[in-house]
């Protein structure tokens, strides 16, 4: 039979070109948030954090972008490489849970030499 | 520092058998998780611990998962018996204490039930 299993989002861009990775959370509490990235057979790694007193954070070729009205975040990646090809995880953290993190089920994205 | 370090990175078991995978954390860490990774669920928190302590192990999915931390440089989680379905890739991860701090994963342990 079929198997069924989590659909990814998938993004597929140009090098070079500019990526924006969306990441909808669900807990209006939740006070802190991580971008992390998993390569294939490897683990997840962490990228950039930003918590919820902020609306944006840079970093090296990357920006997080956090829209509390909406509960969204973006991971934006700046002159995208084929290096950057990987599943990206937002994970958000809420006070009372203290350092339990709960992850999104995660974008592929895909960078075309 | 190494990062945390997991093992073994991959198993092939026959199902009944017992499994045991190792974690070694971040020294100075005082958060030890477990999370179970697979396709039809993606990253799930099976368990956490916060000075060796059991704190939420609401995420264990059966009583064959089983998860010990008898210090802090050391943690074990255990599942018997498995059963084809346990297959799935079994991170460990680390932080410090307080909210805010990330947490940082080791590599895996590939975990194959047949």
């Amino acid at each position: 039979g079929e198997s069924v299993g989590l659909h990814l989002p998938t993004l597929s861009v140009q090098e070079g070109d500019n990526s924006i990775i969306n990441c909808a959370y669900s807990n209006s509490a939740s006070d802190y948030f991580i971008w992390y990235k998993q390569e294939s057979g490897k683990g997840p790694q962490f990228i950039i954090d930003i918590r919820s007193n902020m609306d944006k954070r840079q970093g090296q070729r990357v920006t997080v972008l956090l829209n509390k009205t909406v509960k969204h975040l973006s991971l934006q990646i700046a002159a995208t490489q084929p290096g950057d090809s990987a599943v990206y995880f937002c994970a958000e953290n809420t006070p009372r849970n203290n350092n339990d993190m709960r992850f999104g089920a995660g974008t592929r994205l895909t960078v075309k030499p | 520092d190494a990062g945390v370090i997991q093992s073994p990175r991959h198993e092939v078991t026959e199902m009944g058998q017992e499994v045991t995978l190792r974690c070694k954390p971040i020294s100075g860490h005082d958060y030890l998780f477990w999370y179970r990774q697979t396709m039809m669920r993606g990253l799930e928190l099976l368990i956490y611990f916060n000075n060796n302590v059991p704190i939420d192990d609401s995420g264990m999915p059966e009583d064959r998962f089983s998860a010990k931390m008898p210090n802090a440089s050391f943690s074990t989680l255990k599942i018997q018996p498995s059963e084809p379905r346990d297959s799935a890739v079994y991170f460990c991860a680390s932080g410090e204490a307080g909210f805010g701090n990330t947490i940082y994963f080791g590599e895996g342990s590939w975990l194959t039930v047949v």
